[in-house]
């Protein structure tokens, strides 16, 4: 079957740095996704992994390791605004979205 | 472009009554995808179209969920009758392609509320 994993719920200080990780096991891969999605709101993009390694975007980072099924998503000077949950969504060979429970991000002062 | 419409936003309904939920994507955008999402079992895919004609409606609960897109700027998906196991938020979404690089374009959802 097809699997995502991430961990329900983080907590983390304003400021500072929080990794969100996200395991799968899917039929295939074709990329991994992830997501914001603020309370009430739908997803938005934020980025997107193909091949391994580190992709940086401002404050927001993800990596990927095909060989592991592994990928993460760093958040750095974490703002209060970055309260949400965050989506890992994998892209398997048929070119379906496999989608991640989600882990809800709750920024403390 | 004012980015992917869902009609209603919230909509509360007696049991048995049919739902109707709407849909406008993103002009240009070849692929829609309608989405349900609930507390217990997160953001599922229902069923999704590519140029209007439904590809995959493998994730469509069952035979109460009916969805069609009739031009390329309109896409419904219908519930009859509805139950109170219905009840969540229903996510419309739209992108380019389907493959590797497609970013998907979501809706602001309707709640939907099935008493």
């Amino acid at each position: 079957g097809q699997n995502i994993d991430q961990p329900t719920e983080m907590t983390a200080t304003e400021g500072a740095i929080v990794q969100i990780n996200c395991t799968y096991q899917t039929s295939g891969f074709n990329g991994l996704f992830w997501y914001q999605q603020h309370a009430g709101e739908a997803p938005t993009f934020l980025s997107y992994n193909v091949l391994d390694g580190l992709e940086e975007k401002g404050r927001f980072s993800s990596f990927l390791s095909r060989s592991k099924g592994y990928s993460y998503l760093l958040l750095k000077e974490l703002q209060m605004k970055d309260s949400a949950s965050y989506l890992c969504a994998v892209l398997d060979s048929n070119y379906q979205l496999i989608w991640g429970a989600g882990t809800k991000l709750i920024i403390k002062p | 472009d004012a980015g992917v419409i869902q009609s209603p936003r919230h909509e509360v309904t007696e049991m048995g009554q049919e739902v109707t939920l709407r849909c406008k994507p993103i002009s240009g955008h070849d692929y829609l995808f309608w989405y349900r999402q609930t507390m217990m079992r997160g953001l599922e895919l229902l069923i999704y179209f590519n140029n209007n004609v439904p590809i995959d409606d493998s994730g469509m609960p069952e035979d109460r969920f009916s969805a069609k897109m009739p031009n390329a700027s309109f896409s419904t998906l219908k519930i009859q009758p509805s139950e109170p196991r219905d009840s969540a938020v229903y996510f419309c979404a739209s992108s380019l392609f389907a493959d590797y690089y497609n970013e998907q374009f979501f809706g602001p959802g309707t709640r939907l509320t099935v008493l």
